[in-house]
């Protein structure tokens, strides 16, 4: 159980594209989900909580214009890279946690999104 | 904020022996540390979790330790195995902000 799956797994695209990357809890709801940002052989950077109905809190340095979120479903967050530049490169994670049951369940990771601006 | 740092960014070990890994953290309101392991292109995945009010917990060859007085805790693998090879990741949060503080991760390398 607690599947979360990411979409799509690579992007190669122009500079000036905007792409959206898709995460979606398979087997549980989720009214909070989490979108990460890491560079080769770093850790993950908490980019922003993405929370279903309402507006998502961005961290400091993030650019909300720029990483566009929407959490319209309990199963679904979307992360868009509006005019996207070769800098936005990297690999984009999504997690999710699944709130039913009992409490203090843990965070799933999607499988990642290569984003390769050329 | 909450700051994790991890020890060591490598680790190479011999099929069977065992890999300790250790992080410490700053916040003391934090009371929740998970451990994930990312394999190459992949998303990190939940090997082992502990709460503040537990000091150890075990799964099969895997088990992490709590020091709350130090803010430390580590990730012993025992009888290692090639396909533990993988980066390792601690993370640290407060649970109801939900948000993980990554440490900087662990490449361990297991030669058969």
């Amino acid at each position: 159980g607690a599947v979360v799956s990411q979409h799509p797994s690579r992007v190669i695209c122009k500079s000036g594209t905007s792409v959206k990357i898709e995460c979606r809890s398979l087997d549980f709801q989720a009214t909070t989900m989490f979108w990460y940002r890491q560079f080769p052989k770093q850790s993950l950077m908490l980019m922003a909580t993405s929370n279903e109905g309402s507006k998502a809190t961005y961290e400091q340095g993030v650019e909300k214009d720029k990483f566009l979120i929407n959490h319209a479903s309990l199963t679904l967050s979307t992360l868009t890279v509006t005019s996207a530049h070769p800098e936005d490169s990297s690999f984009y994670i999504c997690s999710a946690r699944d709130e039913a049951g009992y409490s203090n369940q843990p965070q799933h990771f999607g499988d990642g999104t290569r984003l390769s601006i050329l | 904020g909450e700051n994790v740092e991890q020890h060591p960014s490598t680790l190479s070990v011999q099929e069977g022996d065992s890999a300790v890994i250790k992080c410490t953290y700053s916040d003391s309101a934090s009371n929740y540390f998970p451990w994930y392991k990312q394999e190459l292109g992949k998303g990190p995945q939940l090997i082992i979790d502990i709460r503040s009010n537990v000091g150890e917990k075990k799964d099969q060859r895997i088990a992490v330790t709590l020091n709350k007085t130090a803010k430390h805790f580590s990730l012993h693998i025992t009888e290692t195995q090639p396909e533990d090879s993988a980066v390792y990741f601690c993370a640290a949060s407060i649970w109801n902000t939900d948000k993980l503080i990554f440490g900087t991760g662990t490449r361990l390398q297991v030669f058969p």
